[in-house]
């Protein structure tokens, strides 16, 4: 099946900062999606990003799908930024994701 | 809210027990899903299906059962739990491949422990 690769596996920043999260995959894709899971456990939609680019507020999402990788950057960090980062991929027929191991963020004061 | 609503939200069950985990969707989505997500790790697919009266193997399918009787009801079944299936379990709803968009969307999640 698919591999999934994110980068890196831990990052702490300090608030105000800016950072770039990476995922690599092994297969062409059908969907690509960013999450974050806060530290409550909860699944936060950031982005469902197949390919090109987009901009919500602080955060944008590139995909270079020729090149199978997607970039998630993050500006001018805060701590609610905090919490682990999925990127989860689907390269068959049925939607099925398969996620990466996720970059934990500690965003401090 | 339009989402995915799971119950309950945690369970401890004794070893040998059956169990049953609820999913319901009010968005409409043909597909569904379920996933594991177990300590330091990403989420596995266990069971998924992607239209009422389908279910298919994810990468985990051992020791759960899954049925699909509606479009908004998806609920996983331990037969006889074991204390490896202690997890976290989340459900996911999406459109189907083939349409424009097929974003999936979580549920908040149901913490099981299993002694």
């Amino acid at each position: 099946g698919i591999q999934v690769e994110q980068s890196p596996p831990d990052l702490i920043l300090q608030e105000g900062a800016n950072s770039t999260l990476r995922c690599n995959f092994s297969d062409s894709v059908n969907n690509l999606q960013w999450f974050h899971q806060n530290p409550w456990g909860q699944l936060i939609n950031l982005f469902y990003i197949p390919s090109g680019t987009k901009q919500n507020g602080r955060l944008s999402a590139t995909t270079v799908a020729t090149e199978r990788y997607s970039l998630l950057y993050i500006s001018s960090s805060q701590t609610t930024d905090s919490g682990v980062y999925f990127c989860a991929v689907d390269g068959g027929t049925a939607s099925k994701l398969t996620f990466g191991t996720g970059t934990r963020l500690q965003v401090t004061l | 809210i339009a989402g995915i609503t799971q119950a309950p939200t945690s369970q401890i069950l004794a070893a040998g027990r059956r169990m049953t985990l609820r999913c319901t969707q009010d968005m409409r989505h043909n597909a569904m899903y379920w996933y594991r997500q177990d300590l330091g790790l990403g989420l596995r697919l266990i069971h998924y299906s992607n239209t009422a009266g389908t279910t298919g193997k994810g990468e985990v399918p051992d020791g759960y059962s899954v049925s699909r009787a509606n479009t908004d009801d998806f609920p996983l079944t331990l037969a006889s739990a074991v204390p490896s299936q202690t997890s976290v379990y989340f459900c996911a709803s999406s459109d189907i491949p083939g349409t424009a968009n097929t974003e999936a969307f979580f549920g908040q999640g149901t913490r099981l422990t299993v002694v």
